[in-house]
């Protein structure tokens, strides 16, 4: 199985700042990379898939890149909404595993 | 509007069974594959299986295969996961999603709010 490594585990930030969280595979994925944020209480929402394509209706502060075993999710001045766990998730090959998440909050 | 639903989660002990049913609406279902996935109580996501739009394909993690059934009944829009042989490490809420396969990528577009199956004595 591919596994896949975030991190950091949780960050705090301000609104407005740039935050970024990362993804490792254990082997290489080419862009096979899906990131997913979700709130408290509420099932996962797509935000990017195919490492880098902005998912409808998601903000254009949000922004994926990487190719081959090292990924980013970007978040370009910080919301308050934005407070929650992003996952990232690799559809390469089954099983399709998913990062362990970030906990992201606001100082 | 796309809306994912499902149903049949409760508490079952040890080595009972539970079928848990996703009911979709707002697309056509037999265009897409379909996914379910688990949240353990420790919050993280783990894929559980998948099957493709007409149900002559399925895959399923190692750790349910043997014991969890993915189907599907495209004349009622219906997504379901017969499970087996429960234990209590399958404990979790599980989501059905919606997979538009795009161009070769899979991902989950759409999740419904889960179902918690608790596996306890």
């Amino acid at each position: 199985d591919i596994q896949m490594t975030q991190s950091p585990p949780s960050l705090s930030a301000s609104v407005g700042d740039r935050v970024t969280i990362t993804c490792r595979a254990s082997r290489r994925i080419t862009n096979y990379l899906n990131w997913y944020q979700q709130k408290p209480g509420k099932a996962p929402n797509l935000l990017i898939y195919a490492a880098s394509s902005l998912q409808s209706g998601v903000p254009s502060r949000f922004s994926g890149s990487g190719s081959g075993t090292d990924f980013t999710l970007t978040i370009s001045n910080l919301q308050p909404e934005d407070v929650a766990t992003y996952f990232c998730q690799q559809s390469y090959s089954t099983p399709y595993t998913f990062g362990q998440g970030t906990k992201l909050e606001i100082k | 509007e796309v809306q994912l639903v499902e149903s049949g989660g409760g508490l079952v002990q040890p080595g009972g069974s539970l079928r848990l049913s996703c009911a979709a609406s707002g697309f056509t279902f037999s265009s897409y594959w379909m996914h379910w996935v688990r949240q353990l109580p420790g919050k993280g996501l783990v894929w559980v299986s998948r099957i493709n739009g007409d149900g002559s394909s399925t895959t399923y993690a190692d750790s349910v295969k043997g014991r969890f059934t993915i189907s599907r009944d495209t004349a009622k829009n219906t997504l379901f996961l017969q499970m087996n042989s429960l234990r209590a490490e399958d404990t979790a809420v599980y989501h059905c999603a919606r997979d538009p396969d795009l161009r070769g990528y899979s991902f989950l577009e759409n999740w419904g709010q889960g179902a918690q199956v608790t596996v306890s004595s």
